[in-house]
């Protein structure tokens, strides 16, 4: 069974750019949650998605969305990056009903 | 609001030394509660969960007991393998009707031989 896919595995990008990030759940896993892993920070949640909706979101600034497929796979948006968005951006995902995440191994963002 | 504090790292270990992370949680309602564990270069995978109180959950010879009375989940090994190196999160539900976790800042455990 082919796990929780991350890409891009790195990304460098310029302040003020924008960034996507991209995620392919585990099979039959409808929920999707992103987390931010930024350096001493441990992991702060980011947003929720089931069924193609917004479920939940952390305490980020709108400049952070995103969106989820029919397929369930989502996509991560940043808009005008800083310098403090550099993090290793983590995807998982479940059944609906479950608190069984399952991660991928994340996408390093760099911000220069 | 749901918080999660783990103890600070690094922690460093000899081999078959008895290893404790301590976690402390605020949150309101009944969460569940997990420890994740992150490999160098790998995603986070869970390693045991609990989802009331007194509850035990056990893997891998890890061991953590939910307790209510001190809002605690510490993590336990009696004998600890270089293998065991990584970093170790606590987690929590979110309240009723969300799926999302809180997870502590982590803490890397180095075993050496």
């Amino acid at each position: 069974e082919a796990g929780v896919t991350q890409s891009p595995t790195h990304l460098i990008k310029t302040r003020g750019q924008q960034a996507t990030l991209r995620c392919s759940p585990i099979s039959g896993h409808t929920s999707v949650y992103w987390y931010q892993q930024a350096l001493g920070l441990g992991l702060q949640f980011l947003l929720w998605y089931d069924e193609g909706e917004e479920r939940n979101r952390g305490n980020f600034p709108p400049r952070f969305s995103g969106r989820q497929f029919p397929n369930y796979s989502s996509e991560l948006n940043v808009n005008a990056l800083e310098l403090e968005d550099s993090a290793l951006y983590l995807c998982a995902s479940s059944l609906r009903t479950s608190y069984g995440y399952t991660f991928g191994s994340g996408t390093r963002l760099t911000v220069v | 609001g749901n918080s999660v504090t783990q103890m600070e790292g690094p922690v460093t270990l000899s081999e078959e030394a008895f290893l404790t992370i301590n976690c402390t949680y605020t949150a309101t309602g009944y969460p569940s509660l997990f420890w994740y564990v992150q490999y160098p270069g790998e995603g986070l995978q869970l390693l045991l969960k609990a989802t009331k109180a007194d509850d035990k959950g056990s893997n891998k010879g890890f061991e953590a007991t939910y307790r209510k009375e001190t809002t605690s989940f510490h993590l336990e090994k009696g004998s600890v393998q270089v293998s065991d190196s990584a970093v170790y999160f606590c987690a929590l539900s979110g309240s009723s009707g969300a799926n999302n976790l809180f997870f502590g800042t982590g803490t890397r455990l180095t075993v050496i031989p």
